[in-house]
């Protein structure tokens, strides 16, 4: 069954600073989807940054990049010149085909607050 | 351009009560749909996903029920609400390859008294 853990519940930075968050998945499968969104305090999921599987380039959104290691399984964020907007709740996400459907499984979250 | 309502934003219910929440698509055809629910401080956890009209498929067994009557429309029920009921739920959708992911909807907080 795929899973995806994330270790840091709480994260705290001043504004402008570099700031990761990690995620760690397990799968058996080889080509797949991941993806982190953002929940601000609205609680309206945003998606940040999505990544292929079969791609060996990290993807950039702005100041979000990802760090893929595939034979790791590991997929963190990371938040350049970090911004007071930038606090929120961040879920990774695996993507996984099941029963003709393919379905999100998130991972329990961090809770980044940028503070001035 | 496509957009997903759901309502309502907040509410408020007794134990034993029955529950409505409505969620709908616009500006594309034969989406998936979803419906999530996210405990206090806590993840996201996939209560059932729709690929067409009537077919629903649940993912864990609970006191709640979906229906898709029309196409772009997705409900989330149940007969009699519980106090483990409360929470917080996104409906969600998709294309039928979801590649770029789920598009969510603003969310009910549901709160049973």
């Amino acid at each position: 069954a795929q899973t995806v853990t994330q270790s840091q519940p709480e994260m705290s930075v001043q504004e402008a600073e570099t700031v990761t968050l990690s995620c760690t998945y397990d799968t058996s499968e080889n080509n797949y989807y991941l993806f982190w969104y953002k929940q601000p305090p609205s609680r309206q999921m945003i998606l940040v940054i999505r990544q292929e599987a079969y791609k060996q380039q990290n993807a950039t959104e702005n100041r979000f990049s990802v760090n893929f290691q595939k034979a790791a399984k590991s997929f963190s964020l990371k938040i350049s010149d970090s911004q007071l907007g930038d606090t929120a709740m961040y879920f990774c996400a695996f993507m996984k085909w099941s029963q003709g459907a393919q379905k999100l499984v998130f991972g329990q979250g961090t809770r980044l607050t940028i503070n001035p | 351009s496509q957009t997903i309502h759901q309502w309502p934003a907040t509410l408020v219910q007794p134990v034993g009560s029955p529950l409505s929440l409505e969620c709908t698509v616009e500006g594309t055809s034969n989406p998936n749909l979803y419906w999530y629910r996210q405990a206090a401080g806590r993840g996201l956890q996939l209560l059932f996903y729709s690929v067409g009209i009537g077919q629903i498929s649940s993912e864990v067994p609970q006191n709640l029920s979906a229906s898709r009557p029309q196409d772009r429309q997705f409900i989330l029920s149940s007969k009699k609400l519980l106090l483990s009921d409360s929470g917080f739920y996104l409906c969600a959708w998709s294309q039928l390859l979801a590649v770029y992911g789920y598009t969510f909807g603003s969310g009910t907080r549901l709160t049973v008294v």
